[in-house]
């Protein structure tokens, strides 16, 4: 069983603060780093990927780091605004196959 | 990128019934993807539908239980039989996109209460 963790499980922000989320995955076969944004009752929503150790990736005020040899990624939101409230999930993918191993996500909510 | 309509978006279902999920994808694609988020758990792959071929499911799932078709190759359904509470989950169904790391692209989910 490959185990991603996602810390933290949920937090509240207030509108106009910056975050922080960690995803853990074994570095071991590592291929390539996912970031999901699910808001409710819509489709989770890619991101960003990720492949390089290094890798420093961002849209707008997200963004997102990747060290492939300690194996971990951390996503950023800068001054938070409540359309940024929903589950973030990370995902990662092996050398050896194409399946996506998902963590069980951060919620966040930002509170205006 | 592909657009996925997936139906119904929920249900509250009873014990023993079954309940079929579709999803109908706006452009051809090979392989369909199944996910299962039970509560506060991971999105786990349930199986992989390919069109003209069987559905290979993942460990702990099984055909009886969740029997899937694929006719074409914009279309597939997720059967889940038999329902217990324990089904209670959101199912997704999503297809891969890109060149290299391939990205997946998700339906809205079906969010299923079993009662």
């Amino acid at each position: 069983i490959l185990n991603v963790e996602q810390s933290p499980q949920s937090l509240h922000v207030q509108e106009g603060d910056s975050t922080n989320f960690t995803c853990s995955f074994p570095s071991s076969n590592f291929y390539a780093l996912h970031w999901y944004r699910w808001e409710t009752a819509k489709s989770p929503e890619a991101l960003f990927v990720m492949t390089l150790n290094g890798d420093e990736k961002k849209k707008g005020r997200i963004s997102a780091t990747l060290n492939t040899k300690e194996g971990y990624s951390y996503l950023y939101i800068k001054g938070s605004q409540p359309e940024d409230s929903a589950t973030y999930l990370c995902a990662f993918t092996l050398n050896t196959g194409n399946q996506f191993y998902f963590g069980t996500g951060t919620s966040l909510t930002v509170i205006p | 990128s592909a657009v996925i309509s997936q139906k119904p978006s929920r249900d509250i279902c009873q014990r023993g019934t079954s309940l079929t999920i579709q999803c109908q994808v706006d452009s051809q694609v090979t392989m369909m993807f199944w996910y299962r988020q039970q509560p506060g758990q991971s999105l786990t792959l349930i199986a992989t539908a390919n069109q003209g071929s069987e559905a290979t499911y993942e460990s702990g799932f099984v055909i009886d239980k969740f029997p899937i078709s694929r006719p074409n190759l914009t279309f597939s359904t997720l059967t889940v039989s038999n329902m217990s509470p324990e089904d209670s989950s959101i199912y997704l169904c999503s297809v891969e996109q890109g060149a290299g790391a391939n990205v997946l692209t998700f339906g809205a989910g079906s969010r299923l209460t079993v009662l």
